[in-house]
């Protein structure tokens, strides 16, 4: 089975600064990758889908990339209300594995 | 819009099965898969397993023998049953609309507790 490895496990930033989190395929997933927001006592909200697709509604300071087994979550600008936990997930082909989540806070 | 809406016991006793209905509007399950997604307290997510539209399952395979997920498309509703219950499957469970594995709709969560 694939598994998805998130890096780093948690970061804290400033508001105005650029971040980027990982996440790494145990195989080629080619762009079947998409990353989730889970903010506190809510449910994840869709982000980016194909790795680099920004979802209906999603601030374009979000942006996702990579290809095959590497991929990026690129937020610039943060925003306060950007803090919360990120998830990759493979998607397309079962199983739909997730990955371990990357904290983000916000200093 | 689209929603989903999850139901089920709060509470289930050790070893006893627990079943979920989840709920769909603004969509067709004949033309939508849904897949359901625990995240135990604290912890991340689990995708637990996906009934496609075309009413084939797959399952994680971790869960594979104590998993079942079935649909009653006349009532827009999705099933999920699992035996055997144990503490370590308290969670929030959550049922999600997945095109081609992207879930791009949630519902709001059910909690699960597992204790006796």
């Amino acid at each position: 089975n694939i598994v998805m490895t998130q890096s780093p496990k948690s970061m804290s930033i400033s508001v105005g600064d650029r971040v980027t989190m990982n996440c790494k395929a145990s195989q080629n997933v080619g762009n079947n990758i998409a990353w989730y927001q889970q903010k506190p006592g809510q449910s994840p909200k869709l982000l980016i889908y194909y790795a680099s697709n920004r979802y209906t509604g999603v601030p374009d300071r979000f942006t996702g990339g990579g290809y095959g087994t590497d991929f990026t979550l690129t937020i610039n600008s943060v925003q306060a209300e950007d803090a919360a936990f990120y998830y990759c997930q493979r998607i397309y082909n079962s199983p739909l594995t997730f990955g371990s989540g990357t904290k983000l806070e916000i200093k | 819009q689209v929603q989903l809406k999850e139901s089920g016991p709060g509470l289930v006793q050790p070893s006893q099965t627990l079943s979920l209905t989840c709920t769909v509007s603004g969509f067709s399950l004949t033309s939508n898969s849904v897949s359901w997604v625990r995240q135990p307290p604290g912890k991340g997510l689990e995708w637990m397993g996906a009934i496609w539209s075309g009413g084939s399952t797959d399952y994680n395979s971790a869960l594979k023998s104590r998993l079942s997920i079935s649909r009653d498309t006349s009532k827009s509703q999705v099933f999920l049953k699992m035996n055997s219950l144990q503490t370590e499957d308290t969670a929030i469970y959550f049922c999600t609309r997945n095109p081609r594995g992207v879930m791009d709709a949630w519902g709001q969560g059910a909690s699960v507790t597992v204790s006796s």
